[in-house]
């Protein structure tokens, strides 16, 4: 089965500076993968998804993504993040019959 | 925009009661899917269903049944709730292809 990992449980960065959340992937034959957002008491909303041609892919809210094969990495970026960008950050793969799997997700606070 | 809503935001429930969780998608979606989210382990899917009066189960799908009478509604159905299905239900849909899922705002459920 197709999974993903998140390593970091918490991201904390101060407004202005550059956000990372790390996921790196566990797949056979070609990865499709997915990040999303979920903001207190709220669903999750799509932020961007990676199914093949450019590796640097861009989402919504000035988020992007870089693919990295030799890495198995889909690592999530902004250049100066928000005190609005403070979520539960989810990245997910794939599996078979359309489903997803989720990571456990990654809680970012940005401080003011 | 795709819209998914969900039939309540909060519910209390008692042990042993039945419970119906509704979902609604208005994009004409092949795809819906019940997810239950706690704390450090993500989104796990429950059951999920690719055309009406169609079924398959997910990851966890013991405590719990579905229902999908027509393609816009899936219902998530807690036969005889106990309290280790508090938790927040979360609700998608997608098309087959491209395969980004669309979710609800949530329920989140509490059993006493």
């Amino acid at each position: 089965a197709q999974s993903v990992a998140q390593p970091e449980d918490q991201v904390n960065v101060a407004e202005g500076n550059p956000l990372t959340v790390k996921c790196t992937y566990s797949v056979s034959g070609n990865p499709y993968l997915f990040w999303y957002v979920q903001y207190p008491n709220r669903g999750l909303q799509f932020l961007l998804k990676y199914i093949t041609g450019d590796n640097l892919v861009k989402g919504s809210y000035g988020f992007e993504a870089e693919f990295n094969k030799s890495q198995t990495s889909f690592h999530l970026k902004k250049p100066s993040a928000l005190v609005s960008d403070s979520a539960l950050y989810f990245c997910a793969v794939r599996d078979v019959d359309y489903k997803l799997s989720f990571g456990a997700g990654t809680t970012v606070t940005v401080r003011a | 925009d795709v819209k998914v809503t969900q039939s309540s935001r909060y519910l209390v429930k008692r042990t042993g009661e039945k419970v119906f969780l509704e979902c609604v998608q208005d994009m004409d979606h092949e795809n819906m899917f019940w997810y239950r989210q706690d704390p450090g382990l993500g989104l796990r899917l429950i059951y999920f269903s690719y055309d009406v009066k169609m079924k398959e189960k997910g990851d966890i799908p013991e405590g719990y049944s579905v229902s999908r009478e027509k393609k816009e509604r899936f219902s998530l159905i807690l036969e005889s709730a106990s309290t280790n299905q508090t938790s927040m239900y979360l609700c998608a849909s997608s098309l087959l292809n491209p395969d980004t899922q669309y979710f609800g705002p949530g329920t989140r459920l509490t059993v006493l």
